[in-house]
Formats: C-alpha cells, sequence, structure tokens
C-alpha cells in the first residue's frame, strides 16, 4: 500500500536559513508521481512539484530544490535563504500509476514550517 | 482557465444534524474528483473520489457519504453529524488527459467544519 512520510511535524528558522523538509515513501509500484504542496495560513493547497519514478534528476526552481533519490525512497524539499512568506505546512504526496494503482493521490501529515523575521 | 469553488466556506452545525457540501469545478470535462478531510493536526484524509457520474468510491467507513449528480459538481453529505466530522473539507480535482490519471490535484479553498 501507498505511504508517506514527513518525520518533521514543526520546523522554525529565521529568515535567510536554508530549510529542508523530509519525505519518505514506500510503494511496491515501480511508475508512481510524487508531488509537493504548500497550504498557507488561508488553507487552500497549492500545487509545488511533480515527479515521476523514472526521473531521478534534481529540479530547481527559483529558491526551491527537490531530491529525489530512490535508494532511500525520499523526495526531500529544500527552501534556499528562507523568507517569511515560506511560513505554511508542506505537504508531500505519492501517487502509483493507474495500470498498477488507483487514482488516488496519499498525503503525509505534512510539515509546518515557520520562518521567523 | 479551470476553477474549483466549494461552499460554504464555513460551517457550525449541532450534533445530529445532516450536512451538504458543494464542489463544483469549471473549465474542464470528465475530471476526476476527490473529497478529502484534514483533521487539526493531522494529515489529509481521502475520503472519497469520483471518475465519473455516479462513479464513487469510498476510502473508509464513515457516516458520510458522496454523490456526483452532475459531471462537474461533487456533493459530501451526512444524515447525522458526529462530533468527530469537525475538520477541514477539501474538494480537488484531477485531469484525465491522455487517459493518465498521473497529474497533480487542484484544490478548492475549503469547508471547515465545525459539530458542537
Amino acid at each position: 500500500a501507498q505511504k508517506v512520510t514527513q518525520a518533521q511535524t514543526e520546523i522554525s528558522v529565521v529568515e535567510k536559513e536554508d530549510v529542508t523538509l523530509d519525505c519518505v515513501y514506500e510503494t511496491r509500484d515501480t511508475t508512481y508521481y510524487l508531488f509537493w504542496y504548500k497550504q498557507p495560513p488561508s488553507g487552500e493547497l497549492v500545487f509545488l512539484i511533480r515527479r515521476n519514478s523514472f526521473d531521478e534528476q534534481n529540479e530547481i526552481s527559483g529558491r526551491y530544490s527537490w531530491n529525489f533519490q530512490k535508494s532511500t525512497s525520499s523526495f526531500n524539499f529544500t527552501i534556499t535563504a528562507s523568507q517569511v512568506v515560506d511560513s505554511a505546512v508542506y505537504f508531500c504526496a505519492l501517487s502509483e500509476a493507474p495500470q498498477g494503482g488507483s487514482e488516488k493521490l496519499v498525503f503525509g501529515k505534512g510539515t509546518k514550517l515557520t520562518v521567523n523575521p | 482557465s479551470q476553477t474549483i469553488h466549494q461552499w460554504p466556506a464555513t460551517l457550525v452545525q449541532p450534533v445530529g444534524s445532516p450536512l451538504s457540501l458543494e464542489c463544483t469545478v469549471e473549465g474542464t470535462s470528465n475530471p476526476n474528483l476527490y473529497w478529502y478531510r484534514q483533521a487539526a493536526g493531522r494529515g489529509l484524509q481521502l475520503l472519497f473520489y469520483s471518475i465519473g457520474i455516479d462513479q464513487i468510491s469510498s476510502e473508509v467507513p464513515q457516516n458520510l457519504s458522496a454523490s456526483r449528480p452532475q459531471d462537474r459538481q461533487f456533493i459530501l453529505s451526512s444524515k447525522k453529524l458526529l462530533l468527530s466530522d469537525s475538520g477541514f473539507y477539501l474538494c480537488a480535482w484531477r485531469s484525465k488527459a491522455g487517459g493518465l490519471n498521473t497529474g497533480e490535484l487542484f484544490f478548492g479553498e475549503g469547508s471547515r467544519l465545525t459539530v458542537l
């Protein structure tokens, strides 16, 4: 069965620090998709990135970067030079491919990031 | 462009009362639709998903139900609310583009339900 673990419940940093949010997943499928979402205080979930299981290249988007390592079943998210506006709850999620799995997106419990000025 | 709306945004209901949360998607056709619940201090729990009209899959046993009377309308209901039904309910849609259901979910604004 699909499972996503975000061991860090809460993280607090000072502005301009780098911070890494951990995500470990479990799946029996060889084809799957990983996601990160941001949930600001307003509550709506904002999509950040999708990565498929065949693409282990790290990705960078501005101050955000993602490190996907199949060997350790991890998909970690790093924010460089954090800002107060980065304060939110961040969710990692997993979706198995339709051939071997279901339509579901399974989420971790989230990591609450607080960036202090 | 596609949009998703859900309402009401906030709801306070007594135990034992009925519930109806509505979600509507615009700008796309034949989407997959989802209801998630986020309880305080917990992650997102998938409650129901639907791949088409009147096609509903339930993920967890509970006193909630879902219906999809139209292609882009998804309704979450209960006949009698329990205290444990309190939480933040999120509707989401996902494209079936290319026949593959591997894309990201797009979420509505959420509905905060408090059962007293």
